[in-house]
């Protein structure tokens, strides 16, 4: 059974630092590229970063690049979003997920971790 | 970047057909997939290819993909159908995903 189960969300003051885990099981970790989106308290998904099954190739969002950093550990099969420099925009609940095989969807989701940014 | 439309909001007495419209700019020749979202708990997917539905989702839930608009249909809607309800694609000119804006699914 796949399984992604995010963790490290909490209180943080703005231009402040945090960092959340996406840990997986139930799959091949190094043959999927890893995503995250987020949702904002009562808003819409936007899609903010990814890292290839290698972890050679990443993508960041216009609205996080330059401040957030995600990394791979394969032999823990776990995925890292280091987040910075936090704005307010930035309070959010966000989720990893996978694609599904052969498809551009994404079939299967963490339950998210809640990111609130405030002093 | 490309842009997914949905109407905020659609209502729906149970028993009866909900259909939920995403557009976009000639999204006939893009894939399209689905997912409802009940408050409190993450997206799920219902639909993924335009038409086709993952494991476990019930037959109600179908998709289309007219090349005007997409458009997810839920039959016999139930109480628990009460969610939003998302459009994705894969916008190839910048490889990454665009999501819709949402729709809120009323049960009446």
């Amino acid at each position: 059974e796949v399984q992604l189960v995010e963790s490290g969300g909490g209180l943080v003051q703005p231009g402040g630092s945090l960092r959340l885990s996406c840990a997986a099981s139930g799959f091949t970790f190094t043959n999927y590229a890893i995503h995250w989106v987020r949702q904002a308290p009562g808003k819409g998904l936007e899609y903010i970063s990814s890292i290839s099954g290698s972890g050679l190739t990443t993508y960041y969002a216009d609205s996080v690049k330059g401040r957030f950093s995600i990394s791979r550990d394969n032999s823990r099969n776990t995925v890292t979003l280091q987040m910075g420099i936090l704005k307010s925009d930035d309070m959010a609940f966000y989720y990893c997920a996978v694609r599904a095989l052969g498809s551009s969807a994404f079939e299967f989701w963490g339950p998210g971790a809640l990111v609130t940014v405030s002093s | 970047s490309y842009v997914l439309t949905q109407p905020p909001s659609v209502s729906v007495a149970p028993g009866q057909t909900a259909r939920i419209t995403c557009g976009g700019n000639n999204i006939g020749s893009y894939t399209v997939h689905w997912y409802q979202q009940r408050p409190g708990q993450a997206p799920v997917l219902v639909v993924y290819d335009d038409t086709d539905r993952p494991s476990g989702i019930p037959e109600r839930f179908s998709g289309s993909n007219s090349g005007i608009a997409a458009t997810l249909t839920v039959s016999r809607v139930e109480a628990g159908d009460e969610a939003d309800y998302y459009c994705q694609v894969w916008d190839t000119s910048s490889d990454h995903p665009v999501f819709g804006g949402g729709t809120k699914l009323t049960v009446l």
